[in-house]
């Protein structure tokens, strides 16, 4: 079975500087899914980026970039101009290309991210 | 709009008292899940189904049950409700996996719920 860490339960980073969270997991598949979700206090769960294994170029959306390392199965999030709207939980998850139970995604436990000013 | 929705999205109930949390879509999805939210826990599936009548465990199916009679809706029913099923639940739905398909999730607004 598929597993997700996270291993910093909490990060904090100042207004306008750039934080990176972690994220490792352990699959022995070679086709599969890996996202970053955010989780602001209104709990809704936000699609931030998304990353297609078979794929090796680094996905982006604006200030937010992932550095996927396969071989090392690492996922990390980067957050650049970190602004005080970024404040909130963050996920990583993991979902394999097969079908079946095969199609859940997998939650790390998540990091809460502070923003000061 | 492309959305999942969920209700209610707070709910109080007293121990053993059935109660049902709905779930819509409105995507054509194929794929729909229950997930469950606990504090350092993450998210965790309950039930999923692929399907209209084609459902099946997750991780933590003890105490629920869902049904998915047509495919925009899938219900989680809790008939006997305890304690420890206090959580945060969220709906959400996709395509079916491929490459080349889309591939990612929709969730729903998530329903706090307290058995007490």
């Amino acid at each position: 079975a598929q597993t997700v860490t996270q291993s910093q339960p909490e990060m904090s980073v100042q207004e306008a500087e750039t934080v990176t969270l972690s994220c490792t997991y352990d699959t022995s598949e070679s086709d599969y899914y890996l996202f970053w979700y955010k989780q602001p206090p209104s709990r809704q769960m936000i699609l931030v980026i998304r990353q297609e294994a078979y794929k090796q170029q680094n996905a982006t959306e604006n200030r937010f970039s992932v550095n996927f390392q396969k071989a090392a199965k690492s996922f990390s999030l980067k957050i650049s101009d970190s602004q005080l709207g970024d404040a909130a939980m963050y996920f990583c998850a993991y979902r394999s290309a097969g079908t079946g139970t095969a199609s859940k995604l997998t939650f790390g436990t998540g990091t809460r991210l502070q923003v000061t000013l | 709009e492309a959305q999942v929705t969920q209700n209610p999205r707070y709910l109080i109930t007293v121990t053993g008292k059935k109660l049902t949390v709905t779930c819509s879509q409105n995507m054509n999805h194929e794929y729909m899940s229950w997930y469950r939210q606990d504090p350092g826990l993450g998210l965790r599936q309950i039930y999923y189904s692929m399907n209209v009548e084609v459902t099946d465990k997750g991780d933590v199916p003890e105490g629920y049950k869902v049904s998915r009679k047509e495919k925009r809706n899938f219900p989680l029913i809790l008939e006997s409700p305890s304690p420890n099923q206090t959580s945060l639940y969220f709906c959400a739905s996709s395509p079916i996996a491929g490459r080349g398909r889309p591939y990612g999730y929709t969730f729903g607004s998530g329903t706090r719920l307290t058995v007490v």
